[in-house]
């Protein structure tokens, strides 16, 4: 079965450095990924996905992500966090017709 | 894109009772979802809402108690029935674009006493 596996429940940085956000997949064929963002009391925001082709995206808000098959990841990444990016970040996977969400990350900035 | 509106935003209601959420798609779209969110956990896919047949319900989930219509292509409604304070959470819904591209409402947090 499809699945979506984010390891880290809470990351924290400082505002100016750099962010990774893990992200792991389970599925057969080539997975249709997807990640958003959640800010507090806030609906998902769609940051970018990926279909097919190139295997590095671009994304929203400065946000890129690459899809390697070979460890199943799509790993979110930004260079500079800026504090506004504090919120809680989940990683999607499309099946046959509905999403799988990982468990979602909460990142914290610090001034 | 889509363009979701939702309302109530939030509200507060008493045990028994029922509300009902309204979902607004500013365009058709094929498939509408709709999730709930319990406090500090990810989303858990309530039922896709059909337009003009029955909704499909996930595990756990059952007609009586989320109803969910779908009259046309851009509006959902959920009601969550005989209210409990375990159905305190935040009610998203969602819909699907043809580009395979899933887009959220805002939420309706649901408060039960």
């Amino acid at each position: 079965a499809q699945s979506v596996t984010q390891p880290d429940i809470h990351i924290t940085v400082s505002e100016g450095a750099s962010l990774e956000l893990r992200c792991n997949y389970s599925y057969g064929a080539t997975p249709y990924l997807f990640w958003y963002v959640q800010s507090p009391g806030q609906g998902l925001q769609l940051l970018l996905k990926y279909f097919s082709g190139d295997t590095l995206v671009q994304g929203i808000k400065g946000f890129e992500a690459e899809f390697k098959r070979s460890q199943s990841s799509f790993n979110l990444r930004k260079p500079s966090v800026h504090w506004s990016d504090a919120a809680e970040y989940f990683c999607a996977t499309s099946g046959t017709y509905k999403y799988i969400f990982g468990t979602g990350t909460r990142l914290k900035v610090l001034a | 894109s889509a363009v979701i509106s939702q309302k109530p935003s939030r509200d507060i209601c008493q045990r028994g009772t029922s509300l009902t959420i309204q979902c607004q798609v500013d365009s058709q779209v094929t498939m509408m979802f709709w999730y709930r969110q319990q406090p500090g956990q990810s989303l858990t896919l309530i039922a896709t809402a059909n337009q003009g047949s029955e909704a499909t319900y996930e595990s756990g989930f059952v007609i009586d108690k989320f109803p969910i219509s779908r009259p046309n292509l851009t509006f959902s409604t959920l009601t969550v029935s005989n209210m409990s304070p375990e159905d305190s959470s935040i009610y998203l819904c969602s819909a699907r674009t043809g580009q395979d591209e899933q887009f959220f409402g805002p939420g309706t947090r649901l408060t039960v006493l």
